[in-house]
């Protein structure tokens, strides 16, 4: 089955500086690749997605890259603000209405 | 729109007992998928539901978890007998037709069992 390996863990940033985090996957019929953000007590929230046949997608200040080759995708927050503060996961799956293989989760904080 | 909602929100039971989470979806949205998501880890699939009928359910403990979405809208899972293992948060999420539709996932109910 698929595998997704997700780094880094945790992630401190100050408030303004970019924040990246990066997510690997076995399945190379994997391609829908959704990252969500996870706030205390709450379930996750799709924040950016990116299909296969895409390799970049940006909405105001986040952004996701995708390397099908190397079977790796990342997020990229820029400008960052206090409210980024939160648990970022990346998933994979064959189109979204399959399972969703998470990764382990980054805990971003953003320091003001 | 209304969300994804669950019910309880928390939950405490000792081990060996037994107890059931509650979901009702989006309205309209076909599928319902439920997700164990263990403390400091991704959240891992259990069961996915394609209107009333079971699409994969590969990962659920089957021993000791069930679930069901009867008439197709609302589901609920079990878990008997408990096991300490067992504790953790159990999201619903469910999505709408289509190949690339989003996933909307609830708030899910923090299960400890002591």
């Amino acid at each position: 089955g698929e595998n997704v390996e997700q780094h880094p863990s945790t992630l401190s940033v100050q408030e303004g500086d970019s924040a990246v985090i990066k997510c690997t996957y076995s399945d190379s019929a994997s391609n829908y690749f959704p990252w969500y953000k996870q706030e205390l007590g709450k379930g996750p929230q799709l924040i950016i997605d990116i299909r296969s046949n895409v390799g970049e997608k940006k909405d105001q200040r986040i952004a996701v890259t995708l390397n099908k080759t190397a079977k790796h995708f990342s997020l990229h927050i820029t400008e960052t603000q206090p409210e980024d503060s939160a648990v970022y996961f990346c998933a994979a799956s064959i189109g979204s209405a399959r399972q969703l293989t998470f990764g382990s989760g980054t805990q971003l904080t953003v320091l003001p | 729109e209304a969300g994804v909602a669950q019910s309880p929100r928390y939950k405490i039971i000792e081990k060996r007992q037994s107890v059931a989470f509650w979901c009702n979806p989006i309205s309209g949205h076909a599928t319902l998928y439920w997700y164990q998501q263990i403390l400091g880890q991704g959240p891992k699939l259990l069961i996915q539901f394609q209107n009333n009928g079971v699409v994969d359910d590969s990962q659920l403990p089957k021993d000791r978890f069930s679930a069901e979405r009867l008439k197709g809208v609302d589901s609920t899972l079990k878990i008997q007998p408990a096991k300490l293992e067992d504790s953790a948060v159990y999201l619903c999420a469910s999505s709408g037709q289509g190949h690339y539709n989003e996933q909307f996932f609830g708030p899910g109910t923090r299960l400890t069992v002591l």
